[in-house]
């Protein structure tokens, strides 16, 4: 059974941590992408991924890093977290052939204090 | 102007009856097109693609596209409780990278 994995279901983290989200695919997929989805705003593309060590930006970047260094995760860094980011955090994975056909893992909600 | 937009919910249907999603695009060049069903407190599911101009069946779901019309539709036919979730009209961008637009969804509830 194919799965993304996030590492964490519930987070709740203080303003100005550094916070680290993680996302495991089995799939061998090349593409990789974390989107966060908000009440009434829908989701939204923060980075993707699809090569280990490439990442482009997506439409709402501002605060956010990430990094590749294994084909198999994506992970999302919050440098300083604030209030903002209080969000559900998806990670999910396509192919390369098919890189429309977005697997998704079962999200992060973090709650920024 | 939002670069995918769905009409605003929710809908209500009862069981049986034919629901009707739509969805619109901003980018004329788009070529590809899907729907996500998202159950309350999961993650969403891709559940239909097209990418050709006309009707795509596949069970109860027929997509529908009109590119001149910039306009992506999903029907449910014969629709069951179990089909109630929000529906996420996602475009592909031109990129080979597979990065997709999604609309902010339309929630649809059917009552038995």
């Amino acid at each position: 059974d194919v799965k993304v994995t996030q590492s964490s279901r519930y987070l709740v983290k203080r303003t100005g941590e550094k916070v680290f989200l993680e996302c495991v695919q089995d799939m061998d997929h090349e593409n990789m992408f974390w989107y966060r989805q908000d009440p009434g705003l829908g989701l939204r593309l923060i980075y993707f991924s699809y090569d280990v060590k490439m990442k482009e930006k997506g439409d709402i970047p501002e605060g956010y890093s990430v990094s590749r260094e294994k084909k198999e995760r994506f992970s999302l860094i919050l440098e300083s977290a604030s209030t903002n980011q209080t969000s559900m955090y998806l990670c999910a994975s396509s192919p390369r052939d098919r890189p429309e056909k977005l697997f998704f893992g079962s999200g992060t909600q973090l709650s920024v204090l | 102007q939002k670069e995918v937009e769905q009409n605003s919910g929710p809908l209500s249907v009862p069981e049986g009856a034919i629901a009707s999603l739509n969805c619109t695009y901003s980018d004329r060049g788009s070529q590809s097109f899907f729907w996500y069903r998202q159950y309350s407190g999961k993650s969403p599911e891709l559940i239909m693609s097209i990418y050709s101009n006309g009707d795509k069946e596949d069970g109860r779901f027929t997509a529908q596209l009109n590119k001149a019309s910039q306009y992506v539709s999903l029907l449910i036919r014969d629709s069951q409780p179990s089909d109630s979730a929000t529906y996420l009209c996602a475009v592909k961008d031109r990129t080979n990278a597979g990065k997709s637009t999604f609309g902010d969804g339309t929630t649809l509830t059917v009552k038995p």
